[in-house]
């Protein structure tokens, strides 16, 4: 079975300032997805970025990018020039291709987020 | 374009009562899946529906059972309800095509607490 492991309960950082989150996943699956998602207090949870695995470049999207090191089974999401509002619960979630309709996730414990002014 | 909707948003039942969640799905998606998040926990995977057939079920008991509609709106059934039955519970929905990328579309949850 998988597993997604988030080691980092809570982390904090200045606003303007880059903060990095951990993510160890275990699988013996080759061909598989990662995603971060963020959960607001609002509790709506929505998708920050993937990451195929398949891929050797690791994703961006705007401040946010990934350090994706497969061999060692590890997926870190670095956050630049933090915002108040990205104050919030961090998942790191793996889900498998399996390539039919099966989008299962496997999500880790969280990390809380608190972003200082 | 409408987002996942989900009700109750807050309910308390007893224990050994049932209990039923729903969840509208966003606009053109077939796919709904159902998750329980504990307090302080991620998300665990309850099941998922496509085309109103369960096609993927996680580590839960039958009494926790789901329907889906043609209109593809889900619900979730929760019978002879336990005290640790009491979470969050997420509704997702993705589309054939968001689906392959992985991405979901959540909804804000109902919160059930069994007292």
């Amino acid at each position: 079975a998988q597993t997604v492991t988030q080691s980092q309960p809570e982390m904090s950082v200045q606003e303007a300032e880059t903060v990095t989150l951990s993510c160890t996943y275990d699988t013996s699956e080759s061909d598989y997805y990662l995603f971060w998602y963020k959960q607001p207090p609002s509790r709506q949870m929505i998708l920050v970025i993937r990451q195929e695995a398949y891929k050797q470049q690791n994703a961006t999207e705007n401040r946010f990018s990934v350090n994706f090191q497969k061999a060692a089974k590890s997926f870190s999401l670095k956050i630049s020039d933090s915002q108040l509002g990205d104050a919030a619960m961090y998942f790191c979630a793996y889900r498998r291709n399996s390539g039919g309709s099966n989008y299962k996730l496997t999500f880790g414990k969280g990390t809380l987020l608190t972003v200082n002014p | 374009e409408t987002g996942v909707t989900q009700s109750p948003t807050h309910l308390i039942k007893t224990r050994g009562q049932q209990v039923t969640l729903r969840c509208s799905s966003q606009s053109g998606h077939n796919t709904v899946s159902w998750y329980q998040q504990a307090l302080g926990q991620g998300p665990q995977f309850i099941f998922q529906y496509y085309r109103e057939e369960e096609n993927g079920r996680g580590n839960f008991p039958p009494r926790f059972s789901g329907l889906q509609f043609p209109n593809y709106s889900s619900e979730l059934n929760v019978n002879a309800l336990e005290l640790d039955d009491s979470a969050l519970y997420l509704c997702a929905s993705s589309s054939g095509t968001s689906g392959i990328t992985g991405e979901l579309f959540f909804g804000e949850g109902s919160r059930l607490t069994v007292l």
